[in-house]
Parts: structure tokens; sequence; C-alpha cells
């Protein structure tokens, strides 16, 4: 199964900051990388599909790079309503592994 | 509206059985590839199943024999038969639609497995 690794663990960041998440395949996974917001209790919300398409309703200070085995999520000024937790999940082949997750939390 | 509602959770003795349902409404069914993911208490996200428009099915290792997906078109439902269940099994179980990613996920389920 491919693996994915996602860094940092945790952000501490304050409102109007750049945030940069990083999640790396074991193998590649061309553009098949999608990035999910989820705050507690609820289900996971898709924003990015394809490593940089930006799902529709999506603030476009989310933005997602990368392809192969390398790829980023950034927020590029960050709201009150960011603070939650990030998953990245490869979409590729026989399986749809996620990433550890990344919580963004108030510095 | 794309609607997608899970049933079927609950609390089941280790070694039990439970079948998840995930009744679908506001898109064609037949025409999505369908997932199951699920949560453990304070834990990430699990990737457990896949369903293909053509019926192929993958399955996460970590359950590879004792879970079982399958859709049926006629009664747009999909279903997740869980067999020999563990406490680890223990979650909220959600089923999400995939176009490119799953974008559509129901509110979950939640599976307690305990004595």
């Amino acid at each position: 199964d491919i693996q994915m690794t996602q860094s940092p663990s945790i952000v501490s960041a304050s409102v109007g900051d750049r945030v940069t998440i990083t999640c790396r395949a074991s193998q590649s996974i061309s553009s098949w990388l999608a990035w999910y917001q989820q705050k507690p209790g609820k289900a996971p919300k898709l924003l990015i599909y394809k490593a940089s398409s930006l799902e529709n309703g999506v603030p476009s200070r989310f933005s997602g790079s990368g392809s192969g085995t390398e790829f980023t999520l950034t927020i590029s000024s960050l709201q009150p309503d960011d603070f939650a937790t990030y998953y990245c999940q490869q979409c590729s082949g026989s399986s749809r592994t996620f990433g550890q997750g990344t919580k963004v939390e108030t510095k | 509206e794309v609607q997608l509602v899970e049933s079927g959770g609950g609390l089941v003795k280790p070694g039990g059985s439970l079948r998840l349902s995930c009744a679908v409404s506001g898109f064609t069914f037949s025409s999505y590839e369908m997932n199951w993911v699920r949560q453990a208490p304070g834990k990430g996200l699990e990737w457990l199943a896949y369903v293909s428009t053509g019926g192929t099915i993958y399955v996460a290792e970590s359950v590879k024999g004792r879970f079982t997906i399958s859709r049926d078109n006629a009664e747009n439902s999909l279903n997740l038969q869980m067999d020999n269940l563990r406490a680890d099994d223990s979650g909220v179980y959600y089923c999400a639609r995939e176009m490119w990613a799953s974008d559509y996920w129901g509110q979950g389920t939640l599976v307690t497995v305990s004595s």
C-alpha cells in the first residue's frame, strides 16, 4: 500500500499568517492527491482535488501544489474559520490512504 | 441536494458482526465510485474500502478478510459488512462519494466494540 506522510503534525499560527502543510507519498501518485479540512464532530470537507484543483465553494486562500511524491497545501492568509485539522489523501491505484493529519491551532 | 445517510452502527461485542448501510439521494448513484472511511476516537481518518461503478473492489489490508463492501444500485445503497469485530474497530464510520476525491460525505455512524 502507498503510505502518506504529513508534516508538521501541529501548526501554531495566528490570523493572517501563511500556513503550509506538506504531504509525501511513498511512491509516485502523479497528481492523485486530495486535501480535506475537518472540524470536531463533523465529516471531512474536500478542499483540493487532483493536487491543485480547488473544490467549488472553497475560498481562494486555499491552494495546492505538487506532483509525484511531494505535495503542499497552502493557506495564504489564515482566517478564524480555518482552525481545524487537515488531511491529505492519495487516490491512486488500489488504495486511498490518508496522511495522519495536521492540526492548525491558535498561537 | 446530494445526501448520504449512514445507518447500522451500535454496540457490539468483540467477535460480533454489524452491517452498515449508506442511503444516498440527489445524484445518480450508479455513476459514482464510493468509499467507506472510519475515524477512531481522537484519531485520524482511515480509508477502509472502495467500490467502483463496475463493481471493482479494493479493501485496506487492516480489514481485509473481515470487512466486505457492496453496492445495490437499484436501492441506491452502499453497504459494509463487518465481521469478527475487535475493540480497535470502534469509531465513526463514514460513507463518501468519489469524484476525483471524496466530495460528499455522510454524517457518520458510531460503532462501539466492547464487552
